[in-house]
């Protein structure tokens, strides 16, 4: 089945430093790719996504770009702050499995923390 | 404003105590979902609607119903909880559609966190 692998952390920074989480996934054909945050208290936000191979989701200074070859979706920031610090999902959607169900399936979670 | 609205927030009940946690969703959407969310485990899909009384399995349904008698509601019940339950639980909508590029984002509303003693 499908499946989501991702950096487990905790990931601790200092203000403006660069962001780097790691997310390799498992699927048949080609899924979607969605990176969502869940900020302390908060349900998840769709922070940024990729539908097909070489597309790059960006968002509020995140980056991450869909690379089938290795089948990877690494989240990427180059200066953050203190706001940013949170979990951090990664998930995919494979349209050719699970009929109409239109599932995600999350990895574990990263939690991120930014210290001033 | 455009949100998936739960209720409640916080709930601590007893082993086999009926509960309900609702869901609800001002956008119209077809599909809602519920997931619950361990540590060291991620989000997990307990069950999930296509459409008004079209519901489904999802990867860990045992010990949970639902129900879908209105487009805008999607009430998760757990008929005899139990410790295993305790969990945090998030209800997700979206438009549906069907395809690869018919990808439409979900959206989540703010978690209910369940505590059975």
């Amino acid at each position: 089945g499908d499946s989501v692998t991702q950096m487990e952390g905790p990931v601790t920074l200092s203000e403006e430093a660069f962001l780097t989480i790691n997310c390799t996934y498992t699927a048949t054909g080609y899924p979607s790719l969605f990176w969502y945050v869940q900020y302390p208290g908060e349900g998840l936000q769709l922070l940024l996504k990729a539908t097909k191979a070489d597309d790059k989701g960006s968002n509020k200074g995140f980056e991450a770009t869909y690379r089938k070859e290795t089948t990877s979706f690494h989240l990427e920031k180059g200066s953050v702050q203190v706001s940013d610090s949170a979990v951090y999902f990664c998930a995919l959607r494979n349209p050719n499995s699970g009929g109409s169900n239109y599932k995600l399936t999350f990895g574990k979670g990263t939690l991120l923390t930014v210290n001033p | 404003e455009a949100q998936v609205t739960q209720n409640p927030r916080y709930l601590i009940t007893v082993t086999g105590k009926k509960l309900t946690v609702t869901c609800s969703q001002n956008m119209n959407h077809e599909y809602m979902s519920w997931y619950r969310q361990d540590p060291g485990l991620g989000l997990r899909q307990i069950y999930y609607s296509m459409n008004v009384e079209v519901t489904d399995k999802g990867d860990v349904p045992e010990g949970y119903k639902v129900s879908r008698k209105e487009k805008r509601n999607f009430p998760l019940i757990l008929e005899s909880p139990s410790p295993n339950q305790t969990s945090l639980y998030f209800c997700a909508s979206s438009l549906s559609g069907q395809g690869v590029v018919a990808y439409y984002e979900q959206y989540f509303g703010p978690g209910t966190r369940l505590t059975v003693t």
